[in-house]
């Protein structure tokens, strides 16, 4: 079974600050994706990346950035932190092969106070 | 407006009842169809896709794609309490690598 992790997987950060969301993934997949879901919009696509170095805007990129250090890791960073961003955010990653099925990581729950 | 919908938002059906949920498509650039599930506090997981026209099955749970309409089904029979989640429909082109998710279907089994 294809392995994300995330890391951490609760935090509470304060308005302003910074916060960095960790994802790992040991099925050499070239692409990742970042997600966050909250109730009444479903999942939303923040960045994605098509593998090391690559990094690219999905629906609602603002407020985020990304980064894609190697093929394993990939980062989302909220520069400033504010309270529209508390919800559950989720990791993914996937390639052509299935169809691109993507495989989830199990999830970080931030509160922004 | 979400590209993709579904339907019902929520669904109560009986333990060993049919649930069968709805999932249309309003961007034509699509082609194949996944559904995924998520039980509560869990992330999601691949339950079945579909590429072409027809009718899968896989247990107790079976997919419909009509490709002209952009829509897809999903029916589980004998339905068990453990099938209570929220169940995700995804749509993408078959050249990308972008999921479309809609906001899901929750059901609910009841004993």
């Amino acid at each position: 079974e294809a392995a994300v992790t995330q890391s951490p997987r609760n935090k509470v950060a304060v308005t302003g600050g910074k916060v960095t969301l960790s994802c790992n993934q040991t099925n050499n997949h070239n692409n990742m994706y970042w997600y966050r879901q909250d109730t009444g919009h479903g999942l939303r696509l923040i960045h994605y990346s098509y593998g090391a170095g690559s990094t690219e805007k999905g629906d609602i990129p603002d407020g985020y950035k990304a980064s894609r250090p190697s093929q394993e890791n990939f980062s989302l960073i909220l520069e400033l932190a504010t309270p529209s961003q508390t919800s559950v955010y989720f990791c993914a990653s996937g390639d052509g092969t299935g169809g691109w099925e993507q495989y989830f990581g199990p999830g970080t729950r931030l509160t922004v106070l | 407006q979400q590209k993709v919908q579904q339907s019902p938002e929520s669904l109560i059906v009986p333990e060993g009842g049919m649930a069968s949920l709805n999932c249309t498509s309003s961007d034509r650039n699509v082609d194949y169809f996944w559904w995924y599930r998520q039980h509560s506090g869990k992330s999601p997981k691949m339950l079945m896709s579909i590429f072409s026209n027809g009718e899968k099955e896989e247990g107790r749970f079976t997919v419909h794609l009509n490709k002209a309409s952009l829509h897809t089904s999903l029916h589980i029979r004998d339905s068990q309490p453990s099938d209570s989640a929220l169940y995700l429909c995804a749509a993408t082109k078959s050249s990308g690598n972008k999921l479309i998710f809609g906001i899901g279907t929750l059901l609910s089994v009841k004993p």
